[in-house]
């Protein structure tokens, strides 16, 4: 089972600023490495997949990148709306894995 | 629009079944591979279970195998998850999720459901 590892836990930041989570995964999960927003209450949306493809929809103030077992995603300004919950997910191998998330807060 | 739309949550108790139904329009449900994803109170994301779109494939997590059981029909665009024996620890919120393209090996999830409660307590 690939564990996925995220850092930082939270990012205490202010709206402007760039924010840059980390997924570190156990072994080589090649490119296939998804990020996921979450608002509190609300079901996870899709923001890239395959390391650095926006899904459908997604601003560009987000990017993704990394491979194997390194990957990041960028918020380049932070909007009022990007402050939630952030999930990394691989899907190079089964069982499906998710990591335990990043939390952007309001500095 | 894609929708995803969950119903069959509840209370349970320990040793229980309950059934989701995952009803999905507006799009070809028997293109795409769907997904349950779970997330228990306060916590993060935990994939449950997979089947291809032709239902032929079927994958699970090794905390549910052998208890869950996903099926689809797609004559009616529906999902379900069979879920016995359940344990204070499958207490969660239930999604529903669609593969982000046809035909790929392993899933992205880019349309959720709203989600279904299930809480298995006595």
């Amino acid at each position: 089972e690939i564990v996925l590892t995220q850092s930082p836990a939270t990012l205490s930041l202010s709206p402007g600023e760039r924010a840059t989570l980390s997924c570190r995964a156990s072994q080589s999960a090649s490119s296939y490495l998804a990020w996921y927003q979450q608002q509190p209450g609300q079901a996870p949306r899709l923001l890239i997949y395959d390391a650095s493809n926006r899904a459908t929809g997604i601003p560009a103030r987000f990017s993704g990148s990394g491979s194997g077992t390194d990957f990041t995603l960028t918020i380049s300004s932070l909007e009022p709306e990007d402050f939630a919950v952030y999930y990394c997910q691989q899907r190079h191998s089964w069982p499906l894995t998710f990591g335990g998330g990043t939390n952007i807060e309001i500095k | 629009e894609v929708q995803l739309l969950e119903s069959g949550g509840g209370l349970v108790q320990p040793g229980g079944s309950l059934r989701l139904s995952c009803a999905a329009s507006g799009f070809s449900f028997s293109s795409y591979a769907m997904s349950w994803v779970r997330q228990a109170p306060g916590k993060g994301l935990d994939w449950v279970s997979t089947i291809k779109g032709s239902g032929d494939s079927t994958y699970y997590a090794d905390s549910v195998k052998g208890r869950f059981t996903i099926s689809r029909d797609n004559s009616k665009n529906t999902l379900y998850l069979q879920t016995n024996s359940l344990r204070a620890e499958d207490t969660a919120v239930y999604y529903c999720a669609k593969d982000v393209r046809v035909g790929t090996a392993t899933p992205n999830f880019d349309s959720w459901g709203q989600g279904a409660l299930v809480t298995v307590s006595s």
